[in-house]
């Protein structure tokens, strides 16, 4: 079946730092592969996406590129920030419109000063 | 940001008594979820709708029902509350328009059944 691993930290990072949170997946066919990102208090909002292979979505610094051959889609910043702290989530969905999307458990991520 | 709500933002309950939550959206889109989210457990599927008056199960559907009479509105009932149904509950929804369908979130329900 669609599964989505990721690891799950927390991590924790000093300003600036680079991170990097591994997300995989077992998926048949061509996934569209997401990261969404949770704020204290919040719900998920969505942080960037990847519709096929090689493809790589960027959004506020945070990039990620859909890798078929090691079925990868790791979320990396080149330097965070503390206002990065939250929880962030992997997920995949396959092609049809009414598949669910699949979810990994996050990896929580504190920034300190 | 999508137009999503959610009602209440936070409630407390006592075990036995009906609640009602409710997702609006104002994107006119199809599909609509309902989760919850639970530390250890990441976030579950409870049901789902893929249109006015469809909808279907999720992996933890036992408790609840839902109630879809109208595009922008998606009812979750738990009929009779436990506390094993304390948790932070998540509307969603996706459609049309979205190439990949990704889905959009709403800020939550906090309920507390004591």
């Amino acid at each position: 079946g669609n599964s989505v691993t990721q690891m799950e930290g927390p991590v924790t990072l000093s300003e600036e730092a680079f991170l990097t949170i591994n997300c995989t997946y077992t998926a048949t066919g061509y996934p569209s592969l997401f990261w969404y990102v949770q704020y204290p208090g919040e719900g998920l909002q969505l942080l960037l996406k990847a519709t096929k292979a090689d493809d790589k979505g960027s959004n506020k610094g945070f990039e990620a590129t859909y890798r078929k051959e090691t079925t990868s889609f790791h979320l990396e910043k080149g330097s965070v920030q503390v206002s990065d702290s939250a929880v962030y989530f992997c997920a995949l969905k396959r092609g049809t419109s009414y598949d669910k999307v699949i979810f990994g458990p996050g990896t929580s991520l504190s920034v300190i000063p | 940001d999508a137009g999503i709500t959610q009602s209440p933002r936070h409630k407390v309950t006592e075990t036995g008594t009906p609640v009602t939550l409710r997702c609006h959206q104002t994107e006119n889109h199809r599909y609509m979820y309902w989760y919850r989210q639970d530390p250890g457990h990441g976030l579950r599927l409870i049901h789902y709708s893929y249109g006015v008056k469809d909808t279907d199960k999720g992996e933890v559907s036992d408790g609840y029902s839902v109630s879809r009479s109208k595009t922008e509105d998606f009812l979750l009932t738990l009929e009779s509350a436990t506390s094993s149904q304390t948790s932070v509950y998540f509307c969603a929804i996706s459609g049309e328009g979205l190439v990949s369908y990704e889905q959009y979130f709403g800020p939550g329900t906090r309920l507390t059944v004591t």
